[in-house]
């Protein structure tokens, strides 16, 4: 059974769309984070969620909207897509102290 | 100053040595520290994970930590092919749960 899993795994769009990205975790755990890795393939957190409420948010665009529905979901809406949003972009959920993440959804706008 | 700062690379080691990662950072109040493993491509692994100074050691892998030095590294003994991939420290930023990650370093193990 996969611990993470996002949908969808590949994703190509135009500028200016909206898109969202899935992420889906069945660990049982409290807290989940999005992760943006860019082409330099630096990993830099995104947003986090404990328990369906936003507890970091770290100074991204407000183009970009989390939504948790419950613990176990985290989803990621992107308005108005840029070319600089083009990334592969990683869910994770944190147990007592470690991060497990997903397998990255890769993002190109066109 | 970089809040974690690893060597790109490429390290480059033959088959069946020792292969050495290290990494600093920047943040006092940190107390976890954790080595990822990613394939390229792929997600990242994690491998070993570390919270009080020493060693820790999982099967072929050891963390150091050394908190004075603000100094985390991993070891990997008896190096195989397998193990080519970016390896990534993390540290938690800010006494918080935020992980911090450095630009990792690329491993290459040639046979």
């Amino acid at each position: 059974d996969t611990a993470v899993s996002q949908t969808p795994k590949y994703l190509v769009t135009q500028m200016g769309n909206d898109k969202s990205i899935k992420c889906e975790q069945n660990l049982g755990h409290d807290t989940m984070y999005w992760y943006k890795q860019d082409s330099k393939k630096f990993l830099k957190i995104m947003f986090s969620y404990n328990n369906k409420e936003l507890i970091i948010n770290e100074t991204v665009p407000n183009r970009f909207s989390p939504k948790s529905p419950d613990k176990a979901h985290l989803n990621l809406h992107i308005n108005s897509l840029e070319l600089g949003d083009s990334a592969v972009y990683f869910c994770a959920s944190r147990g007592a102290y470690e991060q497990f993440f997903g397998p990255g959804t890769r993002l190109t706008v066109l | 100053q970089k809040e974690v700062e690893q060597n790109s690379g490429p390290l480059s080691v033959p088959e069946g040595a020792i292969a050495s990662l290290n990494c600093t950072y920047s943040d006092r109040v940190s107390q976890s520290f954790f080595w990822y493993r990613q394939y390229s491509g792929k997600s990242p692994e994690l491998i070993m994970s570390i919270y009080s100074n020493g060693d820790k050691e999982d099967g072929r892998f050891t963390a150091q930590l050394n908190k004075a030095s603000q100094y985390v590294s991993l070891l990997i003994r008896d190096s195989q092919p397998s193990d080519s991939a970016t390896y990534l420290c993390a540290v938690n930023g800010g006494g918080t749960d935020k992980l911090i990650f450095g630009t990792g370093t690329r491993l290459q193990v040639f046979p």
